[in-house]
């Protein structure tokens, strides 16, 4: 089934470990993205990839860095963890250009 | 201020019933706009979307875009309890990354 595949599912970290999220798509979308949710914050945006090889900053970049290597893979690294990162955390993607994005599961992070 | 305003609810209505749902807005530059819909512990899916001013059906769903106000508003006709989940609006411009709205979540009585 073609989508985005996110791991881990859920995450307890102990602060200042490092952790990274990985998210993979099989749809071909030049486009990646990565968001946190937080209650009564909705979606933020972290950082984002338009294409292969190149990354930008969103709203809430910091403490957080991403790479983009290739099509398919878009992986969110936490250098060291806090507990203001106690998040869940979506990846999505898009054709280039495009509104319609297509989202992960999830992944919920507790750092304690 | 936040670049999208939505009410969190949370809102509950009773099955038949109409949901009406609303977000404001202060970017001018906000030109897309769309309605995702999002069950417990899954991702959003889109639901809706629409450019330009004026209402867009699509089953029993209707988004309206009010542009002049600032305004985009999703009516759910006929709500059924698999309605229930919660509703992000989510606006974009040029640059082709969305600013979502914190999200109203509904439930619909049986």
């Amino acid at each position: 089934i073609a989508g985005i595949t996110q791991a881990p599912t859920s995450q307890i970290l102990a602060a200042g470990r490092r952790m990274t999220l990985r998210c993979t798509q099989d749809m071909r979308h030049n486009a990646m993205y990565w968001y946190r949710q937080d209650l009564g914050l909705g979606l933020r945006l972290i950082h984002y990839s338009n294409t292969a090889g190149t990354t930008g900053k969103g709203e809430v970049p910091d403490g957080y860095s991403v790479s983009r290597a290739n099509t398919d893979d878009f992986p969110l690294t936490l250098a060291s963890a806090v507990p203001s990162q106690t998040s869940v955390y979506f990846c999505a993607s898009s054709v280039t250009g495009g509104y319609g994005y297509t989202f992960g599961s999830g992944t919920r992070l507790t750092v304690v | 201020q936040k670049e999208v305003e939505q009410d969190p609810g949370p809102l509950s209505v009773p099955e038949g019933a109409i949901v009406s749902l609303n977000c404001t807005y202060s970017n001018s530059a906000f030109q897309y706009f769309m309605w995702y819909r999002q069950y417990s512990r899954k991702g959003p899916e889109l639901l809706m979307y629409t450019y330009s001013s004026g209402n867009k059906e699509d089953g029993r769903f209707t988004a309206q875009v009010d542009k002049s106000s600032k305004y985009i508003s999703l009516f759910i006709r006929d709500s059924q309890p698999s309605d229930s989940a919660t509703y992000l609006c989510a606006m974009g411009s040029n640059d082709y990354k969305l600013s979502f709205g914190a999200g109203t979540t509904v439930t619909v009585r049986a």
